[in-house]
């Protein structure tokens, strides 16, 4: 059974410090891996999509990283803001083109 | 396009009566998932659709729970007889197949269930 597991729980960084989110998954045959923001309260924005043929996905100062022989994702914040303070989760879509989620990271920048 | 919607976004009702969400997906997308999310269980996904078949559902955690995609456009999911420990975030999202590598997951903003 594929678990996916997000590590740390929780962080709390300065502002300005440049910062990675981990995610491990259990089992390699997934199609693609999605790294979303949760505000409080509100629904789950997608940030990235990564093909499982691809090593990496950018878009602005968010790098994604995939690797699946390992089993791990990174997401990568440059240069953080407060405005990056929200829960940021993992998906993958598994070998039955199901959505599995991790738990989650509780991100907090600080000004 | 507006996005999935959801409706109500909350709703508290009392123990035992009948609870009906609603979600309109993105106009196209021919896959829609329901999940419910809980601090002790964070998402979890309880079904999902391709072109309004249900494919799998063993996510559901009981036969109160009930979800139905007449067209396209509509999707319910319903809890009946509802108790106290169904109170949750219950989300909807819809995707595009366009590759399976290539298909991306758009949510609702949820509906926040009580029951009382």
């Amino acid at each position: 059974k594929q678990e996916v597991t997000q590590i740390p729980a929780a962080l709390s960084v300065p502002e300005g410090e440049n910062l990675v989110l981990n995610c491990s998954f259990t089992d390699s045959a997934i199609y693609n891996l999605q790294w979303f923001r949760q505000d409080p309260g509100k629904g789950l924005t997608s940030l990235l999509l990564i093909q499982s043929s691809q090593r990496e996905q950018t878009s602005g100062r968010l790098n994604a990283s995939l690797d699946k022989s390992s089993g791990r994702s990174t997401l990568y914040i440059a240069a953080s803001q407060p405005g990056d303070s929200a829960t940021y989760l993992c998906a993958l879509m598994d070998s039955s083109y199901k959505l599995i989620f991790g738990s989650g990271t509780r991100l907090l920048v600080r000004p | 396009d507006a996005g999935v919607i959801q409706s109500p976004r909350h709703e508290v009702t009392e123990m035992g009566q009948e609870v009906t969400l609603r979600c309109k997906p993105i106009s196209g997308h021919d896959y829609l998932f329901w999940y419910r999310q809980t601090m002790m269980r964070g998402l979890e996904l309880l079904i999902y659709f391709n072109n309004n078949v249900p494919i799998d559902d063993s996510g559901m955690p009981e036969d109160r729970f009930s979800a139905k995609m007449p067209n396209a456009s509509f999707s319910t999911l319903k809890i009946q007889p509802s108790e106290p420990r169904d109170s949750a975030v219950y989300f909807c999202a819809s995707s595009l197949w366009l590759t399976v590598k290539n298909t991306e997951a758009f949510f609702g903003q949820g509906t926040r269930l009580t029951v009382v």
